[in-house]
């Protein structure tokens, strides 16, 4: 199936440090999610964005729906160990119904030295 | 809260035998229900959709009558691995949308499958 260019692919940092991470995609999407996903579990949902534009904010993150709908930004001020985790993007493009289905990124994988 | 539940957590099964995995959704209602699959470090690949009380929507190149989905309540989504290989080996994640929230999706905690 098709995959969202999500980058970078890992990421090490030290705490405290801001990190970005991007996804873009050729083709339009109507919404962008991203997820965190510990090992051995299933995403969680951190942010969700619905308009073009939109830059919307959860705690120390920051996400950023891009103005062309084919890129999308995460943001993490400020980190700390427990941001320890792989994250994805998901782009969504059906406008309607319950039939939503994700397309994902490949993932970034953050590793936080204390 | 919205929690989406999976069981077992984990199976090792020999090969040849087929695994039923449970998705249920414990304090929602969910109208579709989505089946992905993740190899160690890869993305989460899309398998099926399914509708409660309505055949499932397969992938292209997933084999429908080896993962076998069954949708029959808003709360409760199976699927059945049918003769499983050592090549089907991997991490079966489910998701549920409910009918009032069909923008989230909320993802289960995984069933990690070992075929031997």
């Amino acid at each position: 199936g098709q995959q969202l260019n999500q980058n970078p692919q890992s990421m090490f940092i030290q705490e405290g440090e801001d990190v970005s991470m991007n996804c873009t995609s050729s083709s339009i999407f109507n919404t962008w999610l991203w997820y965190k996903q510990d090992p051995g579990e299933g995403p969680v949902l951190l942010i969700a964005l619905y308009k073009a534009g939109e830059l919307t904010s959860n705690g120390r993150l920051t996400a950023q729906f891009g103005i062309t709908r084919k890129d999308s930004f995460l943001n993490i001020s400020a980190s700390i160990p427990s941001d320890v985790g792989i994250y994805f993007c998901a782009g969504r493009r059906d406008s309607g119904g319950s039939n939503y289905k994700l397309t994902f990124g490949k993932g970034t994988l953050l590793t936080v030295n204390p | 809260g919205a929690v989406v539940s999976q069981h077992p957590s984990r199976v090792i099964c020999k090969s040849g035998t087929s695994v039923k995995i449970e998705c249920r959704s414990l304090d929602f209602q969910a109208t579709t229900m989505f089946w992905y699959r993740q190899f160690p470090k890869q993305s989460l690949m899309l398998m099926a959709t399914s509708n409660e009380g309505s055949k499932a929507t397969y992938e292209q190149g997933v084999e429908k009558d080896k993962f076998l989905i069954n949708h029959a309540s808003l709360t409760l989504s199976t699927l059945t691995v049918t003769s499983a290989h050592p090549e089907d080996s991997s991490f079966y994640i489910c998701s549920a949308s409910r009918w009032d929230l069909t923008d989230t999706q909320y993802f289960g905690p995984g069933t990690r499958l070992t075929v031997l």
